[in-house]
Parts: C-alpha cells; sequence; structure tokens
C-alpha cells in the first residue's frame, strides 16, 4: 500500500522558518518525481514546488521562489520543504505529491497544516 | 502560466443524474498532460483521470474524460451518493507551474 506520511507542520509567526518532512512507503520512492501542493483553508489547490527522481531538476511557483527549496533523501525514503521567510499567505495544508511520467500526481498524503500568524 | 478555468462553479444534481464538468485552458494543452481530481471533505484530493481520458486505478467507469486542446470534460455517468464532492482540473505539462482549475462542486439538489 502506497503511503505518504507528512510531517512539521505547525504554527509560526510571519517571517519564521518550517521543514516539512514527507515520509514514503509502498512503492519505489527514487523512480518517482514528487511535488509539494497546497490549499489554504476553504480554497483550491495550489502547486508549490516539483523534485525529479534523482533530484537534478527542480521547479518552484513564483509565490515561493527564492523562500521555499525542496529536496529528497532516496535512501532514506524522504521528500522535504524547507519554507523560510514565512507569510500569512502560505498558510495552509501542504500535501507531499508523487507524479509518474504522463500519469498525473496519482500519490497524495493526508497532508499537515501549516499556520502563519503573529 | 497556462490558466485553467472550470465551469460550473457548483452542479446541483440528483443521485442517478449525469453530471458534465468543463475545464477551459487559457492556452493549448497537450492532452497527455490534463487530469481531474475528486476532493471530498476533510481529505486529500484523489486521482480520476489522467492523459485526458484515461481513469486511474481503482476508478469506476462510470467517471470518463474527454476533450483536447483548450476545452476538457469530466462526465459522470450517473452519479452514486459518494461521488458528491468537490472535482479540479489541473495541466501538467512538460513545463511548470502545474496549475489546477478552481474547482466545480457537485452537490446534492
Amino acid at each position: 500500500e502506497v503511503q505518504l506520511v507528512e510531517s512539521g507542520g505547525g504554527s509560526v509567526q510571519p517571517g519564521g522558518s518550517l521543514r516539512l518532512s514527507c515520509a514514503a512507503s509502498g512503492f519505489t520512492f527514487r523512480s518517482r518525481d514528487m511535488n509539494w501542493v497546497r490549499q489554504a483553508p476553504g480554497k483550491g489547490l495550489e502547486w508549490v514546488s516539483y523534485i525529479s527522481s534523482t533530484g537534478g531538476i527542480i521547479y518552484h511557483a513564483d509565490s515561493v521562489k527564492g523562500r521555499f527549496g525542496i529536496s529528497r533523501d532516496n535512501a532514506e525514503n524522504s521528500l522535504f520543504l524547507q519554507m523560510n521567510s514565512l507569510r500569512a499567505e502560505d498558510t495552509a495544508v501542504y500535501y507531499c505529491v508523487g507524479c509518474g511520467n504522463g500519469y498525473g500526481f496519482d500519490y497524495w498524503g493526508q497532508g499537515t497544516l501549516v499556520t502563519v500568524s503573529s | 502560466e497556462i490558466v485553467l478555468t472550470q465551469s460550473p462553479g457548483t452542479l446541483s444534481l440528483s443521485p442517478g443524474e449525469r453530471a458534465t464538468l468543463s475545464c477551459r485552458a487559457s492556452q493549448s494543452v497537450s492532452s497527455t498532460y490534463l487530469a481531474w481530481y475528486q476532493q471530498k471533505p476533510g481529505q486529500a484530493p484523489r486521482l480520476l483521470i489522467y492523459g485526458a481520458s484515461s481513469r486511474a486505478t481503482g476508478i469506476p467507469d462510470r467517471f470518463s474524460g474527454s476533450g483536447s486542446g483548450t476545452d476538457f470534460t469530466l462526465t459522470i455517468s450517473r452519479l452514486e451518493p459518494e461521488d458528491f464532492a468537490v472535482y479540479f482540473c489541473q495541466q501538467y505539462g512538460s513545463s511548470p507551474p502545474f496549475t489546477f482549475g478552481p474547482g466545480t462542486k457537485v452537490d446534492i439538489k
């Protein structure tokens, strides 16, 4: 069974930092491209960051570029999102999401809530 | 950036009825990279359709996707009680951003 379990969410003041983690199991993690997708309370889905299976290709949404960094450890089957200079508008549930080439975003974690507030 | 627009915003239907959801792109999207997701309250989204028309693993055949270019459609042939949810389309083409539409809520009439 595919499992993606996010952790590291919580409350932080504006300007602060958080590091999200995602533990993967039930599939060959090192073969999968991975993403972070977020959803603000009561709102739609927003793609945040992408990392290729080897970690060699990375993309970020303009809204987080220069503030967030995605990384992975294939030996530990883990995905990370380092979030710096957090803003109120970064408040959201953050999902760890796997994708296959041309197959859509098929593996989703249950999400971790990040709240940025003073 | 490709912007996706979904219509209607809300679709009120009864169980057993047919649901037709639309997703329109601001520029042409390769059919290979158009997906549909279902999300229920308090749950993560679930992939329904990828490549515009291919059902994901375990998705019932009452769900079907079609379209090309800038116009795509998700059809639910006969609504079951568990189908009342929010549906998002997404383009995940060769370069980011991998944008989502704003969603269509299918609720019980």
